[in-house]
C-alpha cells in the first residue's frame, strides 16, 4: 500500500487569507485525488491532479478558489484561496494503488484540518 | 448520480456482540465498492474492496459482502479498539472518484 503523508496536518488561519497543503507519496501513481470532510459529514471530492495535465473538478468546486498543482508523479499541493469560516475542513488527499484492474485500492493520507477565523 | 446510503447512522455494541452495517448503493456500473475505517482526527484506513455480487473478503473480525444493490459490514465479537466510524463508497465503471456515505459510527463498550 502506499504511504502518504500531507503537511501541514492542521492550521488555524485568518479570513480572506491563502493556505497551501502539500501530499507526498512514496511511490509514483498515476492519479491523485484531493477530497474535503467538512465537521461531521463524510468525504466529497474536490478534484483529480493528473501529472502533466489541468486538474478535473467537480461540479461545486473551481480552480480560482482550489488550485492545484501536480508537478510530478509523487508529489502534489491544494491551495484553498480566499479562505471563509465556511472552508473549514478536513482536507484530504489519496491515491489509487494496487497491481492493476481489478485490484483497486485507494489509499488516503492523514488529512489537513484547517479552520478559518 | 451515484448514491450512497449508509445505516444506522450510530451502533452502540457490548464487547463480544456481533452486529452488522448496512451500505445501499445506486450506480451506473459498479467497478468497485469500498470499505473504510476512520478514527477521529484521522485519515480513512482502507479495509476492502469488493467487485461483483456474491463476493465476500474478511480481514480480522471484519467480514464485507456485497449483492446487487447492497452491501453489508460484519463485525463479529466486536472489542473496543474497533469502535470508529466506517465508510462506504462506491466507484462508477466510467469514473475514478469515490462517491462515499454518510458513515457508521461504532461504539463498542468493554
Amino acid at each position: 500500500s502506499a504511504v502518504i503523508s500531507q503537511k501541514p496536518s492542521r492550521d488555524i488561519c485568518q479570513r480572506g487569507t491563502s493556505l497551501t497543503i502539500q501530499c507526498q507519496v512514496d511511490s509514483q501513481v498515476t492519479m491523485m485525488f484531493w477530497y474535503r470532510q467538512q465537521p461531521g459529514q463524510s468525504l466529497t471530492l474536490i478534484a483529480t491532479a493528473n501529472q502533466g495535465s489541468e486538474a478535473t473538478y467537480e461540479s461545486g468546486f473551481v480552480i480560482d478558489k482550489f488550485p492545484i498543482s501536480r508537478p510530478n508523479l509523487t508529489f502534489s499541493t491544494l491551495t484553498v484561496s480566499n479562505m471563509s469560516p465556511e472552508d473549514s475542513s478536513i482536507y484530504l488527499c489519496s491515491v489509487e494503488g494496487g497491481s492493476g484492474e481489478p485490484y483497486n485500492e485507494q489509499f488516503f493520507g492523514p488529512g489537513t484540518r484547517l479552520t478559518v477565523l | 448520480e451515484d448514491q450512497v446510503t449508509q445505516s444506522p447512522e450510530a451502533l452502540r455494541l457490548q464487547e463480544g456482540e456481533s452486529s452488522s452495517l448496512n451500505c445501499s448503493y445506486t450506480v451506473s456500473g459498479l467497478r468497485g465498492l469500498f470499505w473504510y475505517r476512520q478514527d477521529p482526527g484521522k485519515g480513512p484506513e482502507f479495509l476492502f474492496t469488493l467487485y461483483s455480487a456474491g463476493e465476500e473478503k474478511e480481514k480480522e473480525r471484519l467480514k464485507a459482502t456485497l449483492t446487487k444493490k447492497e452491501s453489508f459490514l460484519h463485525i463479529t465479537a466486536p472489542k473496543p479498539e474497533d469502535s470508529a466510524t466506517y465508510l462506504c463508497a462506491v466507484q462508477a465503471v466510467d469514473d475514478y472518484k469515490l462517491s462515499f456515505g454518510a458513515g457508521t459510527t461504532v461504539t463498542v463498550r468493554a
